[in-house]
């Protein structure tokens, strides 16, 4: 089983809003990360946590902010969001970042529209 | 700065036919590479990935990988309309980095 579920599938907020994006996954996956999707172009790597520790951050505004509780579950509270924001916004997770191939598996995604 | 290059298409090819993707990288330290197939306003779905020199052949697909010319591509055999959908290649850098294309169009002709 590959499967990384997300909830909510859409969110429509406003820039005053705060909301969480919820990702989860029982693949005994070590590594989770965020990504954000723009129409027509790749998706940006956000966070990453290994072993439910924060290990990448490019560069992310404070507006968006991760949490990993455990090793299944990440979350990414999003307060004061801007409408540029708006986007498609990916989990994906994998075994292990300290192994060779680590194939990421993505979750279906969130589609956020900020007002 | 690490990237990967695609050409972005659309690549058009008539049902049937073998549909080539193409994919270099500038980061010679990279060590694994995959492709992913996504469909308008769905995720990225994993196809294959490849670590070693050479072909690997998964069913209609085979990608190869030549690392001294820092080259990857994805060859899609029997091409079917359903195949339409833009192919993201990346690039991992062992545990530091992971970093995808831009994409290729693909546009399967019936």
């Amino acid at each position: 089983d590959t499967e990384v579920t997300q909830t909510p599938k859409h969110l429509v907020m406003g820039m005053t809003n705060k909301k969480s994006l919820k990702c989860e996954q029982h693949m005994g996956h070590r590594a989770m990360y965020w990504y954000k999707q723009k129409a027509k172009k790749p998706p940006e790597l956000m966070f990453v946590y290994s072993y439910e520790k924060l290990s990448i951050n490019e560069s992310v505004p404070s507006r968006f902010s991760p949490e990993c509780p455990n090793s299944s579950l990440l979350n990414l509270h999003l307060h004061a969001l801007q409408p540029e924001d708006s986007a498609l916004y990916l989990c994906a997770s994998s075994q292990d970042r300290n192994s060779g191939a680590d194939t990421q598996y993505f979750g279906p995604g969130t589609r956020l529209t900020v007002l | 700065q690490k990237e990967v290059e695609q050409n972005s298409g659309p690549l058009s090819v008539p049902e049937g036919a073998i549909a080539s993707l193409n994919c270099t990288y500038s980061d010679r330290g990279s060590q694994s590479f995959f492709w992913y197939r996504q469909y308008s306003g769905k995720s990225p779905e994993l196809i294959m990935f490849i670590y070693s020199n050479g072909d690997k052949e998964d069913g209609r697909f085979t990608a190869q990988l030549n690392k001294a010319s820092q080259y990857v591509s994805l060859l899609i055999r029997d091409s079917q309309p359903s195949d339409s959908a833009t192919y993201l290649c990346a690039a991992d850098l062992y545990g530091q980095n992971f970093v995808f294309g831009p994409g290729t169009r693909l546009s399967v002709l019936p």
